[in-house]
């Protein structure tokens, strides 16, 4: 079966680092996406990582373990503003579609 | 250079009326998806369409569910016949291509249909 497992929810300090997980199991890989979405919100593009490996984009880093069926999402220096929803999708191979994770709803506290 | 547009951003409809949902891509993008988002649910894809051609529509329901995307306009997608459990955020995204190997979809702000 296919399935993308991700934390319901995590709370977080501001000026902090939390580390979101993603496990997958999908028939066929390409690559995997992690979206940001505020309340009400359109999802927006943070990250696509095909290669294993760790990739850094500011004070947000993503990483896959293409072996392990693994990512995680870094954010350092927590602002209040990061407080949202955080999606791990897969990019299927021979699917035309992603293939979306329930989210991770982030709270970000004084 | 605007993005992803979708109209309306709020839909109320009666049980057994029709809900048109609209979606106008970034300019210069031709491939067009619909993602339904149940509530405390992830986005789950519906439908993939180009010009005047559906690709995949394997995640859309076989009945009352269906959409186009004419050569000229936006694509719509169309609900007839409404029930309650078609209250959701339902989000199209754009590429520039067809959306493999890292071409990013591109999301609009969504409508969110509500049944009554």
């Amino acid at each position: 079966g296919q399935n993308i497992d991700q934390p319901t929810e995590m709370t977080a300090t501001e000026g902090a680092i939390v580390q979101i997980n993603c496990t997958y199991q999908t028939s066929g890989f390409n690559g995997l996406f992690w979206y940001q979405q505020h309340a009400g919100e359109a999802p927006t593009f943070l990250s696509y990582n095909v290669l294993d490996g760790l990739e850094e984009k500011g004070r947000f880093s993503s990483f896959l373990s293409r072996s392990k069926g693994y990512s995680y999402l870094l954010l350092k220096e927590l602002q209040m503003k990061d407080s949202a929803s955080y999606l791990c999708a897969v990019d299927q191979t021979g699917a035309n579609n992603l293939f979306f994770g329930t989210g991770t709803r982030l709270t970000v506290i004084p | 250079n605007a993005g992803v547009m979708q109209n309306p951003r709020h839909l109320v409809r009666r049980r057994g009326q029709e809900a048109r949902l609209r979606c106008s891509p970034m300019k210069g993008h031709s491939h067009v998806y619909w993602y339904r988002q149940l509530p405390e649910e992830g986005l789950k894809f519906m439908v993939y369409l180009q010009k005047e051609n559906i690709i995949d529509e394997s995640g859309m329901p076989k009945e009352r569910f269906s959409a186009e995307f004419p050569k000229e306009g936006p694509s719509i997608l169309r609900i007839q016949q409404v029930v309650r459990g078609d209250s959701a955020a339902y989000f199209c995204a754009s590429s520039h291509q067809e959306g493999r190997s890292g071409d990013e979809q591109y999301f609009g702000p969504g409508t969110r249909l509500t049944v009554t």
